[in-house]
């Protein structure tokens, strides 16, 4: 089964506007952390925003926001007042405590702000 | 910080050839990982290394691909031979030994082209 399932492999939103981008993970390990990045066309990989497993608030950071939904294992990002330099790639990761350190990543959501 | 660093940023080479892919972390960082990068396969973790010890290469695709890091500061990627599929982009990545919010710090990848 995939550990991290990114559903929507494009998406347009308009300038301005709110845009919700899936994940849903899959772990029985009751510690875990989940990321997210940015790849813009650029290339490189950009962190956006962090949840642990245990955090009892919706990350934040910015115009981000993490909609973490613990029992169904949904940890879905929200980006505020999108901008046209939003257009980008988004990957969703988790890290699960008792496999290390290593991260396991989504295939992604392309996603492009219309102007 | 001058952040993860890589080279070469561009490599173009003819099957069979060997390519050697280099990394050079964040100074401090205790971990070290190497990502590939294709269209079909997204993002997979090849291997990484804790405090210089490989901790897992079952990433790893087959036995032409080999990595070591002789000290904290320096990591290679090798393929030897070559093949067109593993024309891709490679990510070398560190982080700090902490659970939490600690992300993953990205390289700015190499985009390897195997003729």
């Amino acid at each position: 089964a995939q550990k991290i399932t990114q559903t929507q492999p494009g998406m347009f939103v308009q300038e301005k506007e709110a845009v919700t981008l899936d994940c849903t993970y899959d772990t029985s390990d009751p510690s875990y952390g989940l990321f997210w990045y940015k790849q813009p066309s650029s290339g490189e990989m950009i962190f956006l925003i962090y949840q642990g497993s245990y955090d009892q608030q919706n990350a934040t950071e910015g115009r981000y926001s993490l909609n973490f939904q613990k029992a169904r294992k949904s940890a879905n990002l929200v980006i505020s007042a999108s901008q046209l330099g939003d257009s980008a790639m988004y990957f969703c990761a988790m890290r699960e405590w008792n496999a290390g350190n290593m991260l396991t990543f989504g295939g992604g959501t392309r996603l492009m702000v219309k102007p | 910080d001058a952040g993860v660093i890589q080279s070469p940023r561009h490599e173009v080479t003819e099957m069979g050839q060997e390519v050697t892919l280099r990394c050079k972390p964040i100074s401090g960082h205790d971990y070290l990982f190497w990502y590939r990068q294709t269209m079909m396969r997204g993002l997979e973790l090849l291997i990484y290394f804790n405090n210089n010890v490989p901790i897992d290469d079952s990433g790893m695709p087959e036995d032409r691909f080999s990595a070591k890091m002789p000290n904290a500061s320096f990591s290679t990627l090798k393929i030897q031979p070559s093949e067109p599929r593993d024309s891709a982009v490679y990510f070398c990545a560190s982080t700090l030994e902490a659970g939490g919010p600690i992300e993953q710090f990205f390289g700015p990848g190499t985009r390897l082209t195997v003729l």
